[in-house]
């Protein structure tokens, strides 16, 4: 069965520290992708990435960093240099491949929730 | 940018009362999904459909009913609102295929008293 575990379910830092938001997953399938999305106050989920199981490349954009493990069945999320815009509830996600190869519906970790302080 | 739409954003609401949560996209998606959210964050997947006329209940039973009857309009209807029913309810859409991103709307915060 799937599942993704975010363990931190929230998180406290001055602004200007780094932080390294943890997803773990389960899936037996080879074939999968994982997600990034970050709900501010407002309430719509925003996505930030997404990664197929066949792409093993860390990704970088601006402060944000992704690293996607196989080994561990993990895929962090680290923010370099926090700001308070940051401050969010960030979710990662799961959808394994159906028949024919079309995504099945995505599976959502619990949520972590990020406070940026200044 | 994404171009999902839900109205109303805020419902205060009786209970007994019909409502009914629109859910509206112009990206001429296929999918598209209902989530409720508790307050404590957790997302449950509620209602899918894959196209016009396809409606699946998802992994959280609810007492909703959804329908389909043109691909860019996915409205949410509860018959008989109840307290229980006080939730985040958001709608996503997205495209066919491989791996595309779901695209979320700003969702509908229903309370009921």
């Amino acid at each position: 069965a799937q599942k993704v575990t975010q363990a931190q379910t929230e998180i406290s830092v001055v602004e200007k520290e780094d932080v390294t938001l943890d997803c773990v997953y389960e899936t037996r399938d080879t074939t999968y992708y994982l997600f990034w999305y970050k709900q501010p106050p407002s309430g719509e989920l925003v996505f930030l990435i997404r990664r197929n199981s066949f792409d093993e490349q860390n990704e970088i954009s601006g402060r944000y960093s992704w690293n996607f493990q196989k080994s561990t069945s993990s895929f962090n999320f680290t923010i370099t240099a926090s700001q308070v815009v940051d401050s969010a509830v960030y979710f990662c996600a799961l959808s394994e491949a159906k028949d024919g190869g079309s995504q099945g519906n995505l599976i959502f970790g619990k949520g972590t929730k990020l406070s940026v302080k200044p | 940018e994404a171009d999902i739409y839900q109205t109303p954003r805020y419902l205060v609401i009786g209970t007994g009362k019909k409502i009914t949560l629109e859910c509206s996209q112009t990206m001429g998606h296929d999918k598209m999904y209902w989530y409720q959210q508790d307050p404590g964050m957790e997302l449950h997947l509620i209602h899918y459909s894959y196209g016009v006329n396809s409606t699946e209940k998802g992994d959280l039973s609810s007492e909703s009913t959804v329908s389909r009857i043109r691909t860019e309009h996915f409205p949410l209807t509860l018959e008989s609102a109840r307290p229980s029913h006080t939730s985040q309810y958001l709608c996503a859409s997205e495209g066919q295929g491989y791996g595309f991103e779901q695209y979320f709307g700003p969702g509908t915060r229903l309370t009921v008293t």
